[in-house]
């Protein structure tokens, strides 16, 4: 069964640097999306992105982050210079059409900032 | 602000019993209502999923009842098993948005 994949599974940084987190969502959908999870809380959206361009952001997605899908499978999220609050699982999520049709998430990248 | 409120946090229940966790939402413009289930270490995982057409769905054990004038929702695991120790997320989302709105999540323990 197809699944949507993340690299790093962990990641740890120091404060200021910049991070980038890779997905490969399934090889057929077209919309792509950002999803945080601070330890022990709920999963919050960030930004959703289709047709090669941001289509949905939450007030969290700021200019400190941005999205791009620099070829046909890959899809990454940048966090410029990264604050100890960004500290989360970072989850991408893929489906084929939205409007509410089932979103699958990778397992999820672990970033630490220290 | 809150858009979805789940509860409890935490669920111990016995194998054989029912488990029932509670959603409850303000925004009438939610349109989809899904339940997602998360083991450690891995992402959300869709479960079961209604629209407020309908005032319950099943699939197997699982259960989705839906209440739309009291704004609440909830999922019934019926016949509980250890297999479905996991974290359970309410979540949802409004027509033509693509963005999910997730519960706090309950963390269901089912002890044999």
């Amino acid at each position: 069964e197809p699944e949507v994949t993340q690299t790093p599974s962990h990641q740890v940084t120091q404060m200021g640097q910049e991070v980038i987190l890779r997905c490969v969502p399934i090889s057929n959908h077209l919309y792509f999306y950002w999803y945080r999870q601070i330890l022990g809380q709920k999963v919050e959206f960030l930004v959703s992105f289709y047709n090669n361009e941001i289509s949905e952001k939450s007030e969290i997605f700021d200019d400190q982050f941005s999205v791009e899908r620099p070829d046909g499978s890959n899809f990454t999220l940048k966090i410029r210079s990264t604050k100890l609050e960004d500290s989360a699982m970072y989850f991408c999520a893929s489906n084929f059409r939205v409007r509410q049709e089932t979103q699958y998430f990778g397992p999820g990248t672990r970033l630490l900032v220290l | 602000q809150q858009q979805v409120k789940q509860s409890p946090q935490s669920l111990i229940v016995q194998k054989g019993g029912i488990s029932i966790i509670n959603c409850a939402y303000e925004n009438t413009a939610f349109d989809y209502f899904p339940w997602y289930q998360q083991f450690p270490g891995k992402g959300p995982a869709l479960l079961i999923a209604i629209r407020p057409d309908v005032s319950e769905k099943k699939e197997g054990r699982f259960t989705i009842s839906f209440n739309k004038s009291a704004k609440q929702f909830s999922l019934h695991i019926m016949d509980s098993q250890p297999g479905d120790s996991a974290t359970y997320f309410c979540a949802a989302s409004m027509a033509g948005a693509n963005n999910l709105f997730f519960g706090t999540g309950t963390r269901l323990t089912v002890i044999p």
